[in-house]
C-alpha cells in the first residue's frame, strides 16, 4: 500500500535556529496536508497542497509542494519556543488519509 | 472552523470493563468519522472509518468486536472498548471531514481520550 515516510523523526534546535522536516511518498499524490500536535495535544490542520511545485507561507512556516508530487517539506524560519510539538505530514491513500511518522520538534530556549 | 468534540477527555477504567467514547461534529454534518490510536510518541494508527447509516470499516488487524463503532447519526460516532486490558491503554482521537471525500480533505480532529486500563 502507499508509504508516506518522513524525516528527521526528532530534531532538536536552539530557539532562533531554522527546522525542516521532509516528507516523500511511494505513490504520486494528489495532495499532501501537515498537521500539527503540540505535547499532550490533538493534531491540527495546518495547510493543504494541491499544485505541482507549490510554495505556500504561513507567517515563518515556508510549505513545499515537489515537482513531481511525491514529496513536500516543511521549514520553519527562526523557531520560537511556541513551536514545539510533532509535525505530520498526510496524503491521501486508498479512501483513507495516510500519515507520516510525524517529526518532534524540541526547542532549547 | 469546524469543531469536532470528543468525550471524556480521559478515562480510567479497570480490566474487564467497557469505556465508551463519544466524538461530534459541533458545527458540520460528517458522514465519515475516522478512529486513530497513538501510543506515546508515535504516529496516528488509523483503526476504522465509520460511516453513517452503516458499518465501520476496521483495518486490518483491529478487532471489530473489540472495538465497537456506531455512527448514529451524521454528527456522532461512538467507540466502545469491550473488556478492556491494559494493553488496551492508549490514547483515542476520532477526526472527521466537512467534505464526503473525506481522504482529500483536511481533518479536523477531537481532543482525543486517553485511556487508562488497570
Amino acid at each position: 500500500g502507499q508509504q508516506v515516510m518522513q524525516i528527521p523523526q526528532y530534531q532538536h534546535v536552539q530557539e532562533g535556529e531554522d527546522f525542516t522536516t521532509y516528507c516523500n511518498s511511494s505513490t504520486t499524490l494528489s495532495n499532501i496536508q501537515w498537521y500539527k500536535q503540540r505535547p499532550g495535544g490533538h493534531p491540527v490542520f495546518l495547510i493543504q497542497l494541491v499544485k505541482s511545485g507549490e510554495v505556500k507561507k504561513q507567517k515563518r512556516l515556508t510549505f513545499q509542494f515537489g515537482e513531481a508530487k511525491k514529496n513536500s517539506s516543511l521549514h520553519i524560519t527562526a523557531t520560537q519556543t511556541t513551536d514545539v510539538g510533532t509535525y505530520f505530514c498526510a496524503g491521501p491513500g486508498a479512501q483513507k488519509l495516510v500519515f507520516g511518522q510525524g517529526t518532534r520538534l524540541t526547542i532549547n530556549p | 472552523g469546524a469543531v469536532v468534540s470528543q468525550h471524556p477527555s480521559w478515562v480510567i477504567c479497570k480490566s474487564g470493563t467497557s469505556v465508551k467514547i463519544e466524538c461530534r461534529s459541533l458545527d458540520f454534518q460528517a458522514t465519515t468519522m475516522f478512529w486513530y490510536r497513538q501510543f506515546p510518541k508515535q504516529s496516528l494508527m488509523l483503526m476504522a472509518t465509520s460511516n453513517e447509516g452503516s458499518k465501520a470499516t476496521y483495518e486490518q488487524g483491529v478487532e471489530k468486536d473489540k472495538f465497537l463503532i456506531n455512527h448514529a447519526s451524521l454528527t456522532l460516532s461512538t467507540l466502545t472498548v469491550t473488556s478492556a486490558h491494559p494493553e488496551d491503554s492508549s490514547f483515542y482521537i476520532c477526526s472527521a471531514s466537512r467534505s464526503a471525500s473525506s481522504y482529500n480533505s483536511p481533518l479536523h480532529f477531537g481532543n482525543g481520550t486517553r485511556l487508562t486500563v488497570t
